[in-house]
């Protein structure tokens, strides 16, 4: 089993821009989040899901959407990257008061 | 929600001594409590649980245990060594809820 893949490892992004964070597992979990993580911090929720057509918020979602059309699938859309979305994003996964899985982590830099 | 605090945010030890950090939570239904090691520049990855119907749980040189009247946790790591210098998470959830519940995370430095 390959886990949690995130895809890209690294990015740089120019302020304005949009990209997709790619988080595909291969577990069958019904919950899934996405993490953002600063420098020195710990890890702020961005949104999540708990099956395939169900999201929701986390505490920073401002400035991201998130889709869940398969279960294996929960992409994370920026829309006009700003210099404060400068971060390592994790993608996790996991079933109902369980271990939690992450991803590799995106490294995202806006200039 | 729930409300995890970890303490302390930064603990230097020498190799050999122990580590204790210490978390609480606020919600008494809470009755699952990972701890997770997240190494530099890598993800983090789950090292010990324990759940709300256990006090005390072990795994070679690290422990966690739980106080579910006093509502926090800690885990303990015996006779350091270098390669437990890391950032620990704690984090806290329950069956039926959504969310996995973080604490701000520890800096762990051992010094050789």
């Amino acid at each position: 089993n390959a886990g949690v893949t995130q895809t890209p490892k690294f990015r740089i992004l120019k302020i304005g821009q949009s990209m997709t964070l790619q988080c595909t597992q291969d577990m069958n979990h019904n919950y899934m989040y996405w993490y953002r993580q600063d420098p020195g911090m710990g890890l702020k929720l961005i949104y999540y899901s708990v099956g395939a057509g169900i999201t929701d918020k986390g505490e920073v979602p401002n400035g991201y959407n998130v889709s869940r059309s398969t279960t294996e699938d929960f992409p994370l859309r920026l829309e006009l990257a700003a210099p404060s979305q400068t971060s390592v994003y994790f993608c996790a996964s996991t079933t109902r008061a369980s271990e939690a899985f992450f991803g590799q982590g995106t490294r995202l830099t806006v200039v | 929600g729930e409300n995890v605090e970890q303490h302390p945010s930064t603990l230097s030890v020498q190799e050999g001594d122990s580590a204790v950090i210490k978390c609480t939570y606020s919600d008494s239904a809470s009755n699952y409590f990972p701890w997770y090691k997240q190494e530099l520049g890598k993800r983090p990855q789950l090292i010990i649980d324990i759940r709300s119907n256990v006090g005390e749980k072990k795994d070679q040189r690290i422990a966690v245990t739980l106080n579910k009247t006093a509502k926090h946790f800690s885990l303990h790591i015996t006779e350091t060594q270098p390669e437990d210098s890391a950032v620990y998470f704690c984090a806290a959830s329950k069956t039926g809820a959504n969310n996995l519940f973080f604490g701000t995370g520890t800096r762990l430095t051992v010094i050789p």
